[in-house]
């Protein structure tokens, strides 16, 4: 069976430090991955998705960028984290047209 | 760039009774798939349930059906028997390749 990987569940850092997340997945191949961020009370905001290895699409210019090293392995990263940052990160997986499988998310707060 | 746009930022049913959350979309793709979302305040994302626009015939799960108007580019969600367990935020999506969400509707079913 699928199943998908976020890590951490929680995480304090201070501004200007980086950041990596990291999301695997597992028992599919070749899957659509995607970032997304939500801010307490709103909508899930679309930051990068991927349709294979390498290819990175971004929807907002910001501070965080993404990789994609590997198949099932999708990285968000910031060199310098910004107090508008903080949030919660969600990372989620789709064969083209299925559902999309969510990861269990990570709250970040930068202070 | 496709967008979904849901005009009810909050919505209260009786419970037992019915409620319809309202979404619209943009795109310009004749092949994509539409989505309803719950989201409890765990924060974990829960399929609802899952259109097909080459599809005219309404999805149903249950209690849960949507009217898909392709032509208006219009999908709203019937919840039906509302129960105190729906209460949640619910978010329309739209998906080809990049799955996009709306703002968000906060339901709050009152006993």
């Amino acid at each position: 069976s699928q199943t998908i990987h976020q890590w951490p569940a929680t995480l304090v850092q201070p501004v200007g430090s980086p950041l990596s997340l990291e999301c695997t997945v597992e028992g599919t191949s070749n899957p659509n991955l995607y970032w997304y961020r939500q801010a307490a009370g709103r909508g899930l905001q679309l930051l990068f998705y991927s349709v294979g290895i390498g290819q990175i699409s971004s929807e907002v210019p910001q501070n965080l960028s993404a990789s994609r090293p590997q198949d099932r392995q999708f990285i968000l990263s910031s060199k310098k984290l910004l107090l508008s940052d903080s949030g919660f990160y969600l990372c989620a997986w789709s064969i083209k047209g299925e559902k999309l499988f969510f990861g269990s998310g990570t709250q970040l707060s930068v202070l | 760039a496709q967008t979904v746009t849901q005009s009810q930022p909050e919505m209260s049913v009786q419970e037992a009774e019915t409620v319809t959350l309202s979404c619209t979309y943009d795109t310009s793709e004749s092949d994509y798939y539409l989505f309803w979302y719950k989201q409890p305040p765990s924060r974990q994302m829960i399929l609802v349930i899952r259109q097909e626009a080459y599809k005219q015939q309404n999805a149903t799960e249950n209690r849960f059906s949507v009217n898909f108007q392709k032509a208006a580019k219009s999908f709203s969600l019937k919840i039906s028997d509302s129960q105190l367990g729906d209460a949640a935020m619910y978010f329309c999506a739209l998906n080809n390749n990049d799955m996009r969400f709306g703002a968000g509707t906060r339901l709050t079913v009152k006993p």
